[in-house]
């Protein structure tokens, strides 16, 4: 079965850079979560989007947007980036909201 | 805000044995998602649970759903090598559709 897919699974930037990543929901899925995982914790939510509308906002910062696209994928843009943003950044899909979550594999961004 | 504590934090078992681990909450969640974690990976969704009570199976996994729907354990029955990573419970914060993740177990299985 088809699964949520993130691109790139690595990326290195140096600080005040700016990073795009990328995100293929499940086909037919409608919605697409964004979370952050530091090294050692646990995902932790930045934004949601349902039918391309901003759903959700968690703990993210003004450096950081997100959008969903005509196609249902999703991209979120990280600017002027600072050695904390280095974690691992998934996106996750579901069908419609308040259903379950299903991850991608996720996009490691080491901030140098 | 929401919180959910899980335990133990971690565990060192031999292979064929069985594991039980926990989550708990001070506050009601309506939904308990377990998932399973590999380092570098993303979390793999293993049992979903929606109704307080709940028992429900997946191969050598079980889940149930408290009946306070503050807390669900997981048990893996006959651990094998492949079993190793670190499980999360999860549930959807109050009135929204974003995850909450416990403190996760890891779990080590020795042959």
């Amino acid at each position: 079965a088809a699964g949520v897919i993130q691109s790139p699974r690595h990326l290195i930037k140096e600080k005040r850079e700016t990073a795009t990543l990328k995100c293929y929901p499940i086909p037919r899925h409608d919605t697409v979560y964004w979370y952050q995982q530091g090294p050692g914790q646990d995902p932790q939510f930045l934004i949601s989007f349902y039918e391309k509308m901003q759903s959700d906002k968690g703990s993210i910062p003004d450096r950081f947007s997100a959008q969903q696209f005509s196609d249902y994928h999703s991209e979120l843009n990280m600017s002027s980036l600072e050695l904390g943003d280095s974690a691992l950044y998934f996106c996750a899909s579901s069908l419609g909201g308040y259903n379950e979550q299903f991850f991608g594999p996720g996009t490691r961004l080491t901030v140098l | 805000g929401q919180q959910l504590n899980q335990s133990p934090q971690s565990m060192f078992i031999q292979e064929g044995e069985d594991v039980s681990m926990n989550c708990t909450s001070s506050s009601i969640f309506n939904t308990w998602l377990w998932y399973k974690q590999e380092p570098g990976e993303g979390p793999v969704l293993l049992i979903a649970l929606y109704k307080a009570g709940e028992l429900t199976s997946n191969g050598r996994l079980t889940a149930q759903f408290g009946i306070t729907r503050k807390d669900s354990f997981l048990n893996i029955s006959a651990s094998i090598p492949s079993d190793v990573g670190i499980y999360f419970c999860a549930g959807p914060s109050y009135n929204t559709d974003k995850l909450i993740f416990g403190t996760g177990t890891r779990l080590q299985v020795f042959p």
